[in-house]
């Protein structure tokens, strides 16, 4: 079966610091997707990134970057010189490559970043 | 260029009552799936619409159905409402490429209360 761990269940830093997001996940397939959701108070998840799992190179988006660690299972998010707008929970999560692709979620990390 | 929509926003039952969530994909997507986010927890699997049938069905009773219409937009009814269905239902679209479905697109949700 599937499964996706954020230990972390809440974060606050100040403005401008740098935070890590863990994410840690099983799964008994070879090739998988993982992925980052954010969740604003609004409800909606909004689509951060997708990484197969046979590419682990780091990935990195603006003040976003990503650390894929297929030995240790870990699909690690960074937000630096973060902001108050990153407020939000977000969410690791893992599916199939084939099929219906169903999403498996972590429990979520409440990140509040205070001005 | 709109979204995934759900409606209503809110609604409020009582127990073994039946409620019908409607959700229409983005522009473009043809695949419809249903999540069920319990307060603080993550987002689990109800089931998948592809071409108008169920593809996947996730760990939930058969008092949760679904169904989609050939314009792609989805319904997801709840009969014999329990006061354990309280949560925010979140709708997700997404398109088949031919090597694979593209990343999950998620609406606001509909959070559903039941007194």
């Amino acid at each position: 079966a599937q499964k996706v761990t954020q230990a972390q269940t809440e974060i606050s830093v100040v403005e401008k610091e740098d935070v890590t997001l863990d994410c840690v996940y099983e799964t008994r397939d070879t090739t998988y997707y993982l992925f980052w959701y954010k969740q604003p108070p609004s409800g909606e998840l909004v689509f951060l990134i997708r990484r197969n799992s046979f590419d682990e190179q780091n990935e990195i988006s603006g003040r976003y970057s990503w650390n894929f660690q297929k030995s240790t299972s870990s699909f690690n998010f960074t937000i630096t010189a973060s902001q108050v707008v990153d407020s939000a929970v977000y969410f690791c999560a893992l599916s199939e490559i084939q099929g219906a692709q169903k999403l498996v979620f972590g429990q979520g990390t409440r990140l509040t970043i205070n001005p | 260029d709109a979204g995934v929509t759900q409606s209503p926003t809110h609604l409020i039952k009582t127990r073994g009552q039946q409620v019908t969530l409607r959700c229409s994909p983005k522009s473009g997507h043809d695949t419809v799936s249903w999540y069920q986010q319990a307060l603080g927890q993550g987002p689990q699997f109800i089931f998948q619409y592809y071409e108008e049938e169920e593809r996947q069905r996730g760990n939930f009773p058969d008092r949760f159905s679904g169904h989609q219409f050939p314009n792609y937009s989805s319904e997801l009814n709840v009969n014999a409402l329990l006061l354990g269905d309280s949560a925010l239902y979140l709708c997700a679209s997404s398109y088949y490429s031919g090597t694979g479905n593209q990343p999950q697109h998620f609406g606001d949700g509909t959070r559903l209360s039941i007194l």
